[in-house]
């Protein structure tokens, strides 16, 4: 499968609990973005990446949220201390940027995330 | 930031019928605005897209069009059939933006 993956596809934690989710773009891919979607509505930007460097935070990044790109390749974000408003699904998006601008993002199958 | 409006939030069509689904934006700098449609349960699929440089847009039986002007701009289906059943969004952004900004979504349902 070329598109793209991420891991696990379920999730459900304890409250106060830490919880990683990983994103494996399409391998040629140079941008990848994190996105949160709660039911009924459509995807929120979170924060992304061009190959290993963050460049852009959402302001509904809190602190207890990290994301990481360590080699431009895969992606983690981590939500410490989670929330019962931390549940949703979390979406990962990869795309292929150059100085032509925006270019088409494609999104994997999500991690739905149940906090208890 | 960007804003995006969908309408409707639901659509019910009968099969072979069309379906419009209709966004609006706030920014004036967007020139991207993609469609996605997303099954219960799976991922957000881009279906088309238009950029500013062209008012219309057409894949089989889908289509696009956008107004500039009226910073509008809307997805046709002809011909719908029960698999086009699902979530619509609809998305703007710019260029040189790193993010979409989505509307929040209009569900349609093929009736058979």
């Amino acid at each position: 499968d070329t598109g793209v993956s991420q891991d696990p596809r379920h999730k459900i934690t304890k409250r106060g609990q830490n919880v990683t989710f990983r994103c494996d773009p399409i391998s040629e891919h140079n941008r990848l973005y994190w996105y949160r979607q709660t039911l009924g509505q459509g995807p929120e930007f979170l924060t992304y990446f061009q190959n290993e460097a963050q460049l852009e935070k959402s302001r509904l990044l809190s602190d207890r949220f990290s994301a990481e790109r360590p080699k431009g390749s895969f992606s983690t974000l981590e939500i410490q201390r989670t929330e019962q408003g931390d549940s949703a699904m979390y979406l990962c998006a990869s795309s292929l940027a150059g100085a032509g601008g925006t270019y088409e993002q494609y999104f994997g199958p999500g991690t739905r995330l149940t906090v208890t | 930031g960007e804003n995006v409006e969908q309408h409707p939030s639901t659509l019910s069509v009968q099969e072979g019928d069309s379906a419009v689904i209709k966004c609006t934006y706030s920014d004036s700098a967007s020139n991207y605005f993609p469609w996605y449609k997303q099954e219960l349960g799976k991922r957000p699929q881009l279906i088309i897209d238009i950029r500013s440089n062209v008012g219309e847009k057409k894949d089989q039986r889908i289509a696009v069009t956008l107004n500039k002007t009226a910073k509008h701009f809307s997805l046709h289906i002809t011909e719908t059939q029960p698999e086009d059943s699902a979530v619509y969004f609809c998305a703007a952004s710019w260029t040189g933006a790193n993010n979409l900004f989505f509307g929040t979504g209009t569900r349609l349902t093929v009736i058979p």
